[in-house]
């Protein structure tokens, strides 16, 4: 079985700063996939980056940057020059290779202070 | 915009009085999920379909039914809902996990019920 643990439940940053969520994974599967999605109060889940398991570099996407440590079993998520619009919560997910289902982790509120 | 839309974004019912949800996708995407996300907890599975292979999570209570008429189409019945299923439900898409990728699901804007 898989789990995925936030042990974050919130956050509060200043605009402008740097944060990270942190996020640690269980699984038995060899092959698999990380995900983390962005949920706004609206309710809509938006992916923001993924980190494959045999992928030998961290995923970077804009702002996103995945810090991936595999020997650890952590795929904490780095959001840099944080952002009034990057309040909302997080989510950690999970994917074996070739499964259909994701697993999600608990979350983290993120709130961004001016 | 190619996108997944779930209709109604809000619904409120009546202990017991049955509600379907709905959700399409212009993806043309093979797997639709229903996700069930509960206030501050994360989204559980209930179930999915792969085509028209329908695929039910071990612990989805026989209260929620699904149907997928065809590829564009999901609905989500609440039988005889109860205080406790108030929650978002999340339709999902994504095409099938072959290979390797991401194979990222795509979200609708979820559809929020309340039980009264």
């Amino acid at each position: 079985a898989q789990k995925i643990t936030q042990t974050q439940p919130g956050m509060f940053v200043q605009e402008k700063e740097a944060v990270t969520l942190d996020c640690t994974y269980d699984t038995s599967d060899q092959s698999y996939g990380l995900f983390w999605y962005k949920q706004p109060s609206s309710g809509e889940m938006i992916f923001l980056i993924y980190q494959g398991s045999y992928d030998e570099q961290n995923a970077t996407e804009g702002r996103y940057s995945l810090n991936f440590q595999k020997a650890r079993k952590s795929a904490n998520l780095v959001i840099s020059a944080s952002q009034l619009g990057d309040s909302a919560m997080y989510f950690c997910a999970m994917r074996a290779q070739g499964a259909q289902k994701l697993v999600f982790g608990q979350g983290t509120r993120l709130t961004i202070n001016p | 915009d190619a996108m997944v839309i779930q209709n109604p974004r809000y619904q409120v019912t009546q202990f017991g009085k049955p509600v379907t949800l709905s959700c399409s996708q212009t993806l043309n995407h093979n797997v639709m999920y229903w996700y069930q996300q509960k206030s501050s907890q994360a989204p559980k599975l209930l179930f999915h379909y792969y085509d028209k292979d329908f695929n039910n999570e071990a612990d989805t209570p026989d209260n929620f039914q699904s149907r997928r008429p065809n590829t564009s189409f999901c609905f989500l019945d609440i039988r005889s809902p109860g205080l406790g299923d108030a929650a978002m439900y999340l339709c999902a898409t994504s095409i099938p996990p072959t290979g390797w990728g991401a194979n990222v699901l795509t979200f609708g804007a979820g559809s929020r019920l309340t039980v009264l």
